[in-house]
């Protein structure tokens, strides 16, 4: 069972230049996240879905889209990367609503110059 | 808007001793709250989860407490060992779909042997 997998693990963008960074999970969970892990700032969300076919702003969505074409991946697009982006990026998981806890994937650690 | 804070930032002990990990929130209306570690290079895992209606939850060595009322949780670990290094955070939750978490900066915790 590998949980919630995030794909690349490390990536250097110069500004500009476009990414998707893909998450899959593999538990049927309904809910999906994305987070950014900044130094001094914590974790802030991004974006989420709470379904197939769903999207919705979190907190910095700007600089930021994402789709959920397939219930089992949610994708985190930068059109147009910038330096303010470099960051590492989490995606989340969880079954539904109520009282069930986040799954973490392990992470991809982006750089743009 | 809720603000969480951990304290202390940075916690060093002796492997064997009991300690207690602190966590403040400044609104209580929450549905309920997460600990989870965070090692190195890594990303998040759950630890334990606390309903709003429940004032403990416990997993092995790990106790965690919730006043809501006070807006305040404790995260306890008995008998540490340097296994448990790791950052750990806390994250209040004001809604049941967890868009609404609210995380902590963390409390790194370094066990020594």
């Amino acid at each position: 069972n590998a949980g919630v997998t995030q794909t690349p693990k490390f990536r250097v963008l110069k500004t500009g230049q476009s990414m998707t960074l893909l998450c899959a999970q593999d538990m049927n969970h309904e809910y999906m996240y994305w987070y950014r892990q900044d130094p001094g700032m914590g974790l802030r969300l991004i974006h989420y879905s709470v379904g197939e076919g769903t999207t919705a702003k979190g907190e910095v969505p700007d600089g930021y889209n994402v789709s959920r074409l397939k219930k089992q991946n949610f994708l985190l697009g930068l059109e147009s990367a910038a330096p303010s982006q470099t960051s590492v990026y989490f995606c989340a998981s969880k079954l539904g609503a109520g009282n069930s806890p986040l799954h973490f994937g392990n992470g991809t650690r982006l750089t743009v110059t | 808007k809720q603000e969480v804070t951990q304290i202390p930032a940075a916690l060093s002990v002796p492997e064997g001793e009991n300690l207690v990990l602190n966590c403040s929130f400044t609104d209580s209306a929450i549905y309920n709250l997460q600990w989870f570690r965070q090692d190195p290079g890594k990303g998040l895992t759950s630890l334990l989860l606390i309903q709003s209606s429940q004032r403990e939850q416990t997993s092995g060595r790990l106790n965690a407490s919730l006043d809501k009322s006070s807006g305040r949780s404790t995260l306890y670990i008995a008998a540490s060992q340097p296994g448990d290094s790791a950052t750990y955070l806390c994250a209040p939750n004001r809604g049941g779909s967890n868009y609404k978490l609210t995380f902590g900066k963390g409390t790194l915790l370094t066990v020594n042997p």
